[in-house]
């Protein structure tokens, strides 16, 4: 079945420091890759996604290339702000009968002013 | 225009007991689905609605049931409630069903705690 790769956290950074969090997937067809982040205490907000290859998502900064040969859609930002503290999720959603997001288990990003 | 509502936020029952959690997705948005976030397990699909059927069901026992309504409402109800059902409980709507490039938007969820 579907199944998505997150790196091992938690990850602590300093402001101003560069971010990638690595994602790798498995999964049959041609599925759409999306990142999400939640907030203490709060639910998931769509970060950005892809939906074909080579397809680049950006939204506050923050970039991710659906790469199909490497099977990957690492998250980068150039700048990282304490404001960003969260956690990430890396996520696909395949087609037909089995279109439910299926999830990596989440990345905890700590940014030290 | 108003975001996916979930209610209630908190939650607290006790073993044994049943437990109803409704969501009201984006307006025009048809497509209604439920997961379980927990510490061990992570984010794990329950069910999905659209057009008031379940097209899709995860990996959860019968105690796991959801219906929609007309109006796409969503609700999801757990009987016979165990301590491992603590968890957040995330609605997710969409306009479409099936389509692998719709997006989800999710709703603040529902913490329930089981004791």
């Amino acid at each position: 079945g579907d199944s998505v790769t997150q790196m091992e956290g938690p990850v602590t950074l300093s402001e101003e420091a560069f971010l990638t969090i690595n994602c790798t997937y498995t999964a049959t067809g041609y599925p759409s890759l999306f990142w999400y982040v939640q907030y203490p205490g709060e639910g998931l907000q769509l970060l950005l996604k892809a939906t074909k290859a080579d397809d680049k998502g950006s939204n506050k900064g923050f970039e991710a290339t659906y790469r199909k040969e490497t099977t990957s859609f690492h998250l980068e930002k150039g700048s990282v702000q304490v404001s960003d503290s969260a956690v990430y999720f890396c996520a696909l959603r395949n087609t037909g009968a089995n279109s439910k997001l299926t999830f990596g288990k989440g990345i905890t990003l700590s940014v030290r002013p | 225009k108003a975001g996916v509502t979930q209610t209630p936020r908190y939650l607290i029952k006790t073993r044994g007991q049943q437990v109803t959690l409704s969501c009201s997705p984006i307006s025009g948005h048809r497509s209604v689905s439920w997961y379980q976030q927990t510490p061990g397990q992570g984010l794990q699909f329950l069910f999905e609605y659209f057009s008031e059927t379940q097209r899709n069901k995860g990996n959860f026992p019968g105690r796991f049931s959801g219906r929609q309504f007309s109006n796409s409402r969503s609700e999801m109800n757990v009987s016979t409630l165990e301590l491992g059902d603590s968890a957040l409980y995330l609605c997710a709507s969409s306009f479409l069903a099936g389509g692998s490039q719709e997006t989800q938007y999710f709703g603040p969820g529902t913490r329930l705690l089981v004791l």
